[in-house]
């Protein structure tokens, strides 16, 4: 375990619900990130909180939507998704945003759009 | 912005040889490098890191080299075993974002008895 747990593990949602995936860390680490991981494609950055700020936001479309309650915890709020969007959600957090820390990951979330 | 390459995309050896697998990345300000190991139904797993300011790092069976001139670094995992398979992803820091990480499209490892 590494400290970083996502639930569900798995989701199966129509193109009109609305879901949210939930990550936790308990590292007590300030700086927490959503990565879309689809085959054959690299690890992509969605979005990244640094002590519960949004720095970043690498593009992605409106349908995906963050929120950072407080440092521990981070949800990624799903509507209206396309089938395109199916694709494992890792969650990772780390003592810092720079790259100079080690990013832990979560077990991820696969989720199927229909 | 950052650009990683990783090759082989696949990689098979046999139990006891070695594996070496090699990524190239374009942004020469570029100052951390992670490599992760990713088993089946898990996320990815930070196995060995190095900076810009070192050549080589090793941990018992596993060792990074970095060359900073060519912009490139690989992994070196020896006596492998069964267990090594799995797909590993290397990574550069982003500096233009904040240092994110930038990943390669990763090497599937097959280590076969």
């Amino acid at each position: 375990e590494t400290g970083v747990t996502q639930t569900p593990r798995h989701l199966v949602m129509g193109m009109t619900n609305k879901k949210s995936l939930k990550c936790e860390q308990h590292l007590g680490h300030n700086a927490m990130y959503w990565y879309k991981q689809s085959a054959k494609k690299p690890l992509e950055l969605m979005f990244v909180y640094s002590l519960e700020e949004r720095v970043e936001n690498n593009s992605v479309p409106s349908r995906f939507s963050p929120e950072c309650p407080n440092s521990s915890h981070l949800f990624l709020h799903l509507h209206t998704l396309q089938p395109e969007d199916s694709a494992l959600y890792l969650c990772a957090s780390s003592q810092e945003r720079t790259g100079y820390y080690e990013q832990y990951f979560g077990p991820g979330t696969r989720l199927t759009v229909t | 912005g950052e650009n990683v390459e990783q090759h082989p995309s696949t990689l098979s050896v046999q139990e006891g040889d070695s594996a070496v697998i090699k990524c190239t990345y374009s942004d020469s300000a570029s100052n951390y490098f992670p490599w992760y190991k990713q088993e089946l139904g898990k996320g990815p797993q930070l196995i060995i890191d190095i900076r810009s300011n070192v050549g080589e790092k090793k941990d018992q069976r596993i060792a990074v080299t970095l060359n900073k001139t060519a912009k490139h670094f690989s992994l070196h995992i020896t006596e492998t075993q069964p267990e090594d398979s799995a797909v590993y992803f290397c990574a550069a820091s982003y500096p233009n974002s904040g240092y994110a990480l930038n990943f390669g499209k990763g090497t599937s490892l097959l280590v076969t008895p």
